[in-house]
């Protein structure tokens, strides 16, 4: 089993539409958790960070977390064009080694 | 202008021979660590530095080596050992080891031919 797992996707969603993109980890000693955007060719980009359970809105970007299920996720709200790209889960541990394990991404596409 | 620079952009490498990947940051981070990219696939840790003259493997050390002389500096050699080097490479920092936010830097794309 994969540390942290993504849908590789393509997700197809409307211009205008939500986005919900998810990933769960392995590791229940994981404290951190973070979204990253990566276009093509670019390195990623830090959207969203996370460490309690619930949700964190920044502007259309909405993080879920839920450390029972081991489970997170983000939501894109009025998704555009320009949000077309590879969204990167990644975890922290709180202990040992705190260097950050990503998953391997979600490929979005926003339909115009 | 700060941030994180990774030299050359585009590397090509013949087989047998070893290579070096350039990362240098003026953020005064402490930490700093390599990742590698293939296709369709997320990163993963080849090393880590938490401070200088100390670094840590990651989960794919193996064919890699790294050295931190400079607080700026964390360069990465590709060396004959790594059979299957060919990826995109990426250099992040952060504040410090315990610190959430990672920086990466443009990344090189390397190639053997």
């Amino acid at each position: 089993q994969k540390e942290v797992e993504q849908n590789s996707g393509p997700l197809s969603v409307p211009e205008g539409a939500i986005a919900s993109l998810n990933c769960t980890y392995s590791d229940r000693g994981s404290q951190s958790f973070f979204w990253y955007r990566q276009y093509s060719g670019k390195s990623p980009e830090l959207i969203m960070s996370i460490y309690s359970n619930g949700d964190k809105e920044d502007g259309r970007f909405t993080a879920q977390l839920n450390k029972a299920s081991q489970y997170v996720s983000l939501l894109i709200r009025d998704s555009q064009p320009s949000d077309s790209a590879t969204y990167l889960c990644a975890v922290r541990r709180d202990t040992g080694r705190r260097a950050l394990t990503f998953g391997s991404g979600t490929r979005l596409q926003v339909q115009p | 202008d700060g941030g994180i620079t990774q030299s050359p952009k585009y590397l090509f490498r013949k087989e047998g021979q070893n290579v070096t990947l350039s990362c240098e940051q003026n953020l005064n981070h402490d930490a700093m660590y390599w990742y590698r990219q293939d296709p369709g696939q997320g990163l993963r840790l080849i090393y880590y530095s938490q401070i200088v003259n100390d670094f840590q493997k990651g989960d794919i050390a193996e064919g890699y080596s790294v050295s931190r002389e400079k607080k700026e500096s964390f360069p990465l050699t590709v060396t004959s050992a790594q059979k299957n080097p060919t990826a995109f490479y990426l250099c992040a920092s952060s504040i410090s080891e315990n610190t959430d936010t990672q920086y990466f830097g443009p990344g090189t794309r390397l190639t053997v031919l």
